[in-house]
């Protein structure tokens, strides 16, 4: 089983959807959560870091259930902007905090 | 402007010819990182640095050399490259520990 993993997608939605992705992880021990952004041939940009508690940003919100070992992004009001790579980001426990895990991500079109 | 900084962006070269993909950055950082990406395995580390002199392994190490002698200044070396690490390989940095993570804009390395 990989570490981390998310469903590749594609997910086409029209403008004005709501999607969610989810990414689970086999550490239950793994300490901090991240989605970036990764547009086409780009570099990964942050998105969100994900809080124990969820944490929202404009129509994004990010969601972390440590009993089910996965963590969420909802994308509310899908915009043709949104289009992209979704990355999921792990940190693995007694690493220091230095090493990162990677899903493969999810991608989402979305269309006008 | 903050930024991370990699070059050569794009390169073609032959098994065994030796390479350096030079990363710099002008945001005082203390954590770097190296990643490549290839289809359908997301982002894989391969060394990262916590400070000046300080270089530890990632998950896909072998056939890569780094070095950090500057804190802006962080170079993958390959001393003999192979066909399979052809690939994209970004380099990131956080102000401290693997945390949000600024990547440069990527180097596409082809090895004949």
């Amino acid at each position: 089983r990989k570490e981390v993993e998310q469903d590749p997608g594609p997910f086409n939605v029209p403008e004005g959807a709501t999607v969610a992705f989810n990414c689970t992880y086999s550490n239950s021990a793994s300490q901090s959560f991240f989605w970036y952004r990764q547009d086409c041939r780009k570099e990964p940009k942050l998105l969100m870091s994900v809080y124990s508690s969820g944490n929202e940003d404009g129509r994004f919100t990010a969601q972390l259930n440590r009993a089910s070992q996965y963590i969420s992004l909802l994308i509310r009001d899908s915009k043709l902007s949104d289009s992209a790579t979704y990355l999921c980001v792990v940190r693995p426990p007694n690493t220091g905090g230095f090493k990162t895990i990677f899903g493969a991500g999810t991608r989402l079109f979305v269309k006008a | 402007e903050a930024q991370v900084t990699q070059n050569p962006r794009y390169l073609i070269t032959v098994t065994g010819k030796k390479l350096t993909v030079t990363c710099s950055q002008n945001m005082n950082h203390e954590y770097m990182s190296w990643y490549r990406q290839d289809p359908g395995l997301g982002l894989r580390q391969i060394y990262y640095s916590m400070n000046v002199e300080v270089t530890d392994k990632g998950d896909v190490p072998e056939g890569y050399k780094v070095s950090r002698k500057e804190k802006r200044n962080f170079p993958l070396i390959l001393e003999s490259p192979s066909p399979n690490q052809t690939s994209l390989y970004f380099c990131a940095s956080s102000r401290s520990g693997a945390n949000v993570l600024t990547f440069g804009a990527g180097s596409r390395l082809t090895v004949l």
